[in-house]
């Protein structure tokens, strides 16, 4: 089955923690999207990636990281520095960028306290 | 700049009516793409249409409905005698030809009650 999955569903971290969490696709899509979404709002574009080895801050990058070392994995870290990082993180991939939609894996509900 | 606007936060209709999601946008390209996109209660986004700004028709797909209008900058969508698994978030996008990210609208939550 072709698809993106995210690893784990939920997870849980004491503040000052940084943390990993995990995407992987097999659709052989050569772009990738980290969101950030909040209850009751739409996604925010945390980082991207349209090629292997190369990735683009996206609106709310600050705190975050990210690596594209292998086409079909984008792993995103929560670091210290991101100040209020409880929310639901959602991973995308598309063909390529702009024009293609873009397919999503099934999300990690962080929380941190 | 873009933009996309989705001014109904929620709606809550009876199974079997008929329901219209609002999408406005703004885009000082000529070429762009739209999108639907639905959230169910589980979280993961799922793809429901794609438009380009050359094809203004009209398209149908089952209870599914999507009106596009070029000259209002909408593309709204139209759920048919709805059933209570149309509820969801559902999410109106937008992307610039050559442009590198997709822009958002904040979502409406779609309530059908049995």
């Amino acid at each position: 089955d072709g698809g993106i999955t995210q690893s784990p569903k939920y997870l849980f971290r004491k503040e000052g923690q940084n943390v990993t969490l995990s995407c992987e696709q097999n659709l052989n899509h050569d772009a990738m999207y980290w969101y950030r979404q909040d209850p009751g709002q739409g996604l925010r574009l945390i980082y991207y990636s349209h090629i292997v080895n190369d990735f683009q801050k996206g609106d709310i990058a600050e705190g975050y990281s990210v690596s594209r070392e292998k086409k079909e994995s984008f792993p995103l870290t929560v670091t210290s520095a991101q100040k209020n990082p409880t929310a639901f993180y959602l991973c995308a991939s598309s063909k390529k960028v702009d024009s293609y939609e873009q397919y999503f894996g099934p999300g990690t509900r962080l929380t941190v306290t | 700049a873009q933009k996309v606007t989705q001014a109904q936060t929620e709606i809550s209709v009876v199974e079997k009516e008929d329901v219209t999601l609002d999408c406005v946008y703004e885009t000082r390209d000529t070429t762009y793409y739209l999108f639907w996109y639905k959230q169910p209660p589980s979280g993961e986004l799922v793809f429901l249409i794609r438009r380009n700004s050359f094809d203004e028709q009209n398209e149908i797909s089952g209870r599914y409905s999507w009106n596009f209008q070029k000259s209002t900058s909408s593309f709204n969508f139209t759920i048919t005698a709805s059933q209570v698994v149309d509820s969801a978030v559902y999410f109106c996008a937008l992307s610039e030809a050559g442009g590198f990210k997709t822009i958002f609208g904040a979502g409406t939550r779609l309530f059908v009650k049995a």
